[in-house]
């Protein structure tokens, strides 16, 4: 079965400095897309960054990039300038054929000014 | 307003009562999900709308629990016989197209509490 996994519970980062978001995946699949997801409090879930699995390069979107590791199945979630409205939790997902998503648990992120 | 909604946003409920949740998603989106997400997890799939057909179903969802969604549009999510574990937040999204790269949407949500 797939899983998702993100070891941070929480994480802060100062205002404008760059923070690193972890997340790992097990899967048996070769054709996957993960995504990362971001719920600022009481507000829905909205799309930070996806990445194609067949897809080499890293995908960026702004202040947010990707590190993704196929072979050690880990994709990453820099947030570079990071800024007081990028305070939230933060969700890995995963989907495949099935077009559920899997998430992780969570990471909750604070940004001091 | 385009995005998806649901309604109520927030349910308080007598252990053994029925509720029933509705969401209205995009209105050109053919996929519909059901999540539920309790305090500290992520959210976790209950069941999956292509169109009116219900494809795929967690095992997470009890008896207790029905969805429909009549004519491919609006959804809802019946719980019967509510228990105490039942509280959560019940994540509605919806999503267009046939790849699973497409970007799902998802409403504010509906927070049950059983007492």
């Amino acid at each position: 079965a797939q899983t998702v996994t993100q070891s941070q519970p929480e994480m802060s980062v100062q205002e404008a400095e760059t923070v690193t978001l972890s997340c790992t995946y097990d899967t048996s699949e070769s054709d996957y897309y993960l995504f990362w997801y971001k719920q600022p409090p009481s507000r829905q879930m909205i799309l930070v960054i996806r990445q194609e699995a067949y897809k080499q390069q890293n995908a960026t979107e702004n202040r947010f990039s990707v590190n993704f590791q196929k072979a050690a199945k880990s994709f990453s979630l820099k947030i570079s300038d990071s800024q007081l409205g990028d305070a939230a939790m933060y969700f890995c997902a995963y989907t495949s054929g099935t077009y559920k998503y899997i998430f992780g648990t969570g990471t909750r992120l604070k940004v001091l000014a | 307003d385009t995005g998806v909604s649901q309604d109520p946003r927030h349910k308080i409920t007598k252990r053994g009562q029925n509720v029933t949740f509705r969401c209205d998603p995009i209105s050109e989106h053919n996929r519909l999900y059901w999540y539920r997400q309790t305090l500290g997890q992520g959210p976790e799939f209950l069941t999956y709308f292509q169109n009116e057909a219900q494809l795929e179903k967690s095992r997470l969802l009890s008896d207790r629990f029905s969805a429909e969604r009549p004519k491919g549009s609006f959804s809802t999510l019946e719980i019967q016989r509510t228990e105490q574990g039942d509280s959560a937040m019940y994540l509605c999204a919806s999503s267009l197209g046939l790849g699973s790269n497409t970007e799902a949407f998802f409403g504010q949500g509906t927070r049950l509490t059983v007492v």
